[in-house]
């Protein structure tokens, strides 16, 4: 089964202080991408970060950065400097069967001043 | 900028009606989506379409259809309202390749009473 875990439904962190979200998946590929979305209280879901597995190197989109232990299946974001903007939902996604994504349940981050 | 437009942010519906929900991208995405959101389960998808006239079925399908007549526009339909419909309807499309993200639209809460 295709399957994207989060384990942690709610995170909370003080201002300027770092992060990280914990995500696992399940695949029997060797090449795929993994997606980190930000969900605002506006709704509007928006891309945060984007890692191809082949790669070795992790992403780094300015304060985001995820951990990707290809081995282990997990792809956790790590957000530094934290600002109150980042109070959201985020979700964790990969593709399968090539245009479709599975998304994890989400972790709810509040960001406290 | 990618646009995903939904036609309505709230709904409030009464049982047994037949509800649209309206979906329009303006990229030429080849795929669309429709998932739905609840509390502690993430983003399930319903359907899924690849190409005008084309769809599948998602993980969560019963009670709902869907018609894709252009390209550009995707609509969810309830035949028969049911107040286990409530829920956050989210819409997105993205292009068949696999590195690029989806892109969402801001949402429609349903409310079915």
């Amino acid at each position: 089964a295709q399957t994207v875990t989060q384990s942690q439904p709610e995170m909370s962190v003080q201002e300027a202080e770092t992060v990280t979200l914990s995500c696992t998946y399940d695949t029997s590929e060797s090449n795929y991408y993994l997606f980190w979305y930000k969900q605002p209280p506006s709704r509007q879901m928006i891309l945060v970060i984007r890692q191809e597995a082949y790669k070795q190197q992790n992403a780094t989109e300015n304060r985001f950065s995820v951990n990707f232990q290809k081995a282990a299946k997990s792809f956790s974001l790590k957000i530094s400097d934290s600002q109150l903007g980042d109070t959201a939902m985020y979700f964790c996604a990969r593709p399968y069967n090539t245009d479709k994504l599975i998304f994890g349940t989400g972790t709810r981050l509040q960001v406290f001043p | 900028d990618v646009k995903v437009t939904q036609s309505s942010r709230y709904l409030v519906k009464r049982t047994g009606e037949k509800v649209f929900l309206e979906c329009v991208q303006d990229m030429d995405h080849e795929n669309m989506f429709w998932y739905r959101q609840d509390p502690g389960l993430g983003l399930r998808l319903i359907y899924f379409s690849y190409d005008v006239k084309m769809k599948e079925k998602g993980d969560i399908p019963e009670g709902y259809s869907v018609s894709r007549e252009k390209k550009e526009r995707f609509s969810l339909i309830l035949e028969s309202a049911s107040t286990n419909q409530t829920s956050m309807y989210l819409c997105a499309s993205r292009p068949s390749t696999e590195n690029t993200e989806a892109f969402f639209g801001q949402g429609t809460r349903l409310t079915v009473v």
